[in-house]
């Protein structure tokens, strides 16, 4: 069964680029399915924000496009998240997911908080 | 981008009770690419429906999801007590993928 694991900092200075992994373990990235990232504000609401797959395709959020490097390290199962120029507005638990058909979440990580403020 | 609208915002049911959840699309799904989401305080979502009527791996049968194009709905026929939380429907059809904004099912 596949497990996914966020990690990286809890607290990102603003205007400074935001840095998360997902270590994968049960399943190989580069077999099948598509990897992605989502995040929840302190609000509750849920937003998509980018998708990598299996070949390395990517797909970002156009509203997050112009900030936004989703990437795959092989040798390691891994994928990252790079966000630059944060605001206080990427606040947010950082979720990354497996889906089957682009950006669905069939399997997700258990989160990791970010908070941006100096 | 297609804006999804989940209703009602609330909705208060005693176990036992049938559960109806609403998701409206601002504009058709392509392929019915979407989802229904779980989701308890301090964990991640959990998926129980997608492609709108297929349940997920592991999930009761008294989870279904119906609909097509614009409307689609969660069903859950006799609530268990575990099935209180916050429901979320996705669409994943097309860019950028959306979420809906919710619907909290209370103990009532």
């Amino acid at each position: 069964q596949v497990q996914l694991q966020e990690s990286g900092p809890g607290l990102v200075n603003p205007s400074e680029t935001l840095s998360l992994t997902c270590s994968v373990s049960g399943y190989f990235i580069t077999r099948a399915f598509y990897w992605g990232w989502m995040r929840q504000t302190p609000g509750g609401g849920l937003e998509w924000i980018g998708t990598i797959s299996h070949s390395g395709s990517t797909y970002y959020n156009p509203s997050l496009k112009s900030r936004l490097t989703i990437s795959m390290n092989t040798s390691k199962n891994q994928f990252s998240l790079k966000l630059t120029s944060v605001t206080a507005a990427d606040t947010a638990v950082y979720y990354c997911t497996r889906g089957r058909y682009g950006g669905d979440g069939e399997s997700w990580g258990r989160g990791t908080l970010v908070t941006v403020s100096s | 981008e297609i804006v999804l609208s989940q209703s009602p915002g609330t909705l208060s049911l005693s176990p036992g009770e049938r559960a109806t959840l609403s998701c409206r699309a601002s504009e058709s799904i392509s392929n019915n690419y979407l989802g229904w989401y779980q989701q308890k305080p301090g964990q991640a979502p959990r998926l129980l429906i997608y492609g709108a009527t297929n349940r997920a791996t592991g999930i009761p049968d008294r989870f279904s999801g119906s609909g097509s194009e614009t409307d689609f709905t969660l069903t859950i026929t006799r609530l268990e007590p575990e099935d209180y939380a916050v429901y979320y429907c996705q669409q994943y059809g097309s860019s950028p993928i959306t979420f809906g904004q919710g619907t909290r099912l209370d103990i009532k």
